[in-house]
């Protein structure tokens, strides 16, 4: 599996945007980049996903490299209820059995 | 987006009894779901592939009679943790994953369920 690499942790203040980066240089031309975020005591939930091109939704946008060897999440204005676990993580569309490998990811804080 | 469901959220039980998770996914069909487990502090460590109509495919280091995985129908997989000790205790996760034109391009997960040893 292809390995992304987040800083351990961020701190933003509240209705500031955020970027999370995120580092995946082994990237296949098949992997999907996909962003979850965890809070205490739940499941990760989902953020964006993207191949390609940039992406955006209600929650946030995702900014992928030219070479698609780094990508950003981008979330516009921080809320309290953002603060939480944010993982990276890449997964070939094709292999259906294939899990998601979780790194430590990126705890993010935000400061009222 | 697609909904993954697990019950209980919560249990608590005695060192010794067996206890069955169950995990749905409520509004697509899923082959293939996955379960993980989470110690406090780390990250999701994946436990096993359940896949429906066959065996469920162990990760190395994860006791199979221990952590028994039934995958019966295409929207229920269930994980039954045998004999549990305290040292079972964690938050146990599943996951499954849609197809979508074709491909099947993320998972979504379920809430989790803590389970506690006593």
């Amino acid at each position: 599996d292809a390995k992304t690499t987040q800083p351990n942790s961020m701190e933003s203040n509240e209705e500031e945007p955020v970027h999370l980066p995120c580092n995946h240089s082994t990237i296949s031309g098949t992997d999907y980049i996909h962003w979850y975020r965890q809070l205490p005591s739940q499941g990760p939930e989902y953020v964006i996903h993207g191949l390609t091109s940039n992406v955006n939704n209600r929650m946030a946008s995702l900014a992928i490299a030219e070479d698609r060897k780094s990508s950003t999440l981008i979330l516009h204005r921080a809320t309290l209820r953002d603060a939480a676990v944010y993982y990276c993580i890449l997964r070939d569309a094709n292999n259906y059995g294939q899990n998601f490998v979780f790194g430590p990811g990126t705890r993010l804080s935000v400061l009222p | 987006g697609a909904v993954v469901s697990q019950h209980p959220s919560w249990v608590i039980c005695k060192s010794g009894t067996s206890v069955k998770i169950e995990c749905r996914s409520l509004d697509f069909q899923a082959t293939t779901m996955f379960w993980y487990r989470q110690f406090p502090k780390q990250s999701l460590m994946l436990m096993a592939t359940s896949n429906e109509g066959s065996k469920a495919t162990y990760e190395q280091g994860v006791e199979k009679d221990k952590f028994l995985i039934n995958h019966a129908s295409l929207t229920l997989s269930t994980l039954t943790v045998t004999s549990a000790h305290p040292e079972d205790s964690s938050f146990y996760i599943c996951s499954a994953s849609p197809r979508v034109a074709g491909v099947w391009e993320t998972q979504y997960f379920g809430p989790g369920t803590r389970l506690l040893v006593l």
